[in-house]
């Protein structure tokens, strides 16, 4: 059971926009924590997509955005294309106990 | 550009001690980067296990910290995990990354490629 609940799948056709939630609790996002999102494609390496809420990397496409609010986050991915489908796990930190980096359960993105 | 190579024995036995090692090159482990561990079951998703800064300073999962060691070799630039007690459930893909983060959430900039570690008699 994860501490940041993300839905188990998305999906969207091609060109469409399609949004993952990233559910928290008041320890972790609705502490002000930032999250980050990253893209993992199958088979391959984590890649980070998004830190601190709403910033790319260089190289990431615009298509990708992030916001926060209150206890949740959310990644937006416009103009869906096909090299989109991979997973997506979103990312913060968690001040019970000791304190822990926690991530999403992860959600797939299917390109119809 | 930092890059980052896990090794390692990929079986490890029952109740016994996983130990990997990440070797960094294209940067100092000097450096100010936070240098962690990060874990990802078959079919499942990721598991932050813990991090250290080369003062030697840590911090870990509370899920796992009575098990893990983190340490790092300025020498070798390099750093290490070690799990004891391990079980199947332990099963997983290892993953060390670099962050140069200074506050929490650290995000993860370099990954290394991950390598198999299976917990079976």
């Amino acid at each position: 059971q994860s501490v940041l609940t993300q839905p188990p799948s998305v999906s969207g056709a091609p060109g469409q926009r399609v949004t993952i939630s990233c559910t928290g609790s008041g320890s972790n996002i609705g502490a002000s924590f930032d999250v980050h999102w990253y893209q993992q494609l199958p088979g391959t390496v984590p890649k980070l997509l998004i830190y601190g809420n709403n910033n790319r990397p260089s190289g990431v496409p615009d298509r990708f955005s992030g916001s926060k609010s209150g206890t949740s986050a959310s990644l937006a991915i416009t103009g869906l294309q096909a090299e989109d489908e991979a997973d997506y796990y979103c990312q913060s930190y968690d001040n019970n106990l000791s304190g822990s980096e926690v991530f999403g359960g992860g959600t797939q993105l299917t390109v119809l | 550009q930092v890059q980052l190579q896990e090794s390692g024995p990929g079986l490890v036995k029952p109740s016994g001690t996983l130990s990997l090692t990440c070797a960094v090159s294209g940067g100092s482990i000097s450096s100010s980067n936070w240098w962690s561990w990060v874990r990802q079951p078959p079919g499942k998703g990721l598991e932050w296990i813990g991090e250290i800064y080369h003062s030697g300073s840590t911090n870990y999962n509370p899920s796992l910290m009575s098990r893990v060691t983190i340490s790092v070799d300025k020498s070798k630039n390099q750093f290490s995990l070690k799990l004891s007690s391990v079980t199947a459930t332990d099963t997983a893909v290892y993953f060390c990354g670099a962050s140069g983060s200074y506050y929490h959430p650290r995000h993860f900039d370099f990954w290394g490629q991950g390598t198999m570690v299976t917990v079976s008699s």
